[in-house]
């Protein structure tokens, strides 16, 4: 089964752009993943799916600030324009025969 | 508007059972395969399980954690998923939600203590 890893924690500046990675186990490249944002105190919300060749499918509403790329093992999401609300961990998650699978979420501190 | 709303939550002792409710609305129930998810206080997201839907199959799985002791079931013409869970443990404690692929409910919180 696939294992996914993030790094535990990110920040970056009000107004600046970050990119957190989620990285797949080995042979395990090819897989799509889903990136999900969960704020404060709230229940988490679907960003978008996102495929090994960097295509991706967000959800309703999402901004254009959010986009997300792929390289090899590894599957990032890129926020641009940096806003107080995008303080918040975000989780990548695939799919296992039979299972869902989450990375361990990255909590992301804008300055 | 999708919306997924958990209900049921609630103390329970150990070695107790509850029932959870996922009253789900603005998409097609019938065709959707939903997952319970879970997020135990200060943790990250853990998978529970999930049930397809009856067309392909209607058929469960389990996180190792769980299984034997939690069930899935649905109810399609009540657009209402259920999560039956048995010999609770505290290591059961959390925020309950559940799951479209695309979308969440708001969680319903659990905790099993004496």
């Amino acid at each position: 089964q696939p294992v996914l890893t993030q790094s535990p924690s990110a920040s970056a500046s009000l107004g600046a752009s970050v990119k957190l990675t989620c990285t797949l186990s080995s042979g395990h490249s090819n897989y799509a993943i889903a990136w999900h944002q969960q704020q404060p105190e709230k229940g988490p919300r679907y960003l978008m799916k996102l495929n090994s060749d960097g295509s991706h499918n967000k959800g309703d509403g999402i901004p254009d600030r959010f986009s997300g790329s792929s390289s090899g093992a590894e599957r990032y999401l890129t926020i641009s324009s940096l806003q107080s609300e995008d303080e918040a961990d975000y989780y990548c998650q695939t799919w296992g025969t039979g299972i869902k699978v989450f990375g361990g979420g990255t909590k992301l501190t804008v300055l | 508007e999708v919306q997924l709303v958990e209900s049921g939550g609630g103390l329970v002792k150990p070695g107790g059972s509850l029932r959870l409710s996922c009253a789900a609305s603005g998409f097609s129930f019938s065709n959707a395969w939903m997952s319970w998810v879970r997020q135990a206080p200060g943790k990250g997201l853990e998978w529970v399980g999930r049930i397809k839907s009856k067309t392909d199959g209607g058929t469960t799985d389990y996180a190792v954690p769980v299984k034997g002791r939690f069930t899935i079931s649905r109810d399609d013409p009540k657009n209402t998923l259920y999560l039956q869970m048995d010999s609770l443990k505290t290591e059961d404690t959390g925020v309950y939600y559940c799951a479209t692929d695309r979308a969440w409910g708001q969680g319903t919180l659990v905790t099993v203590s004496s």
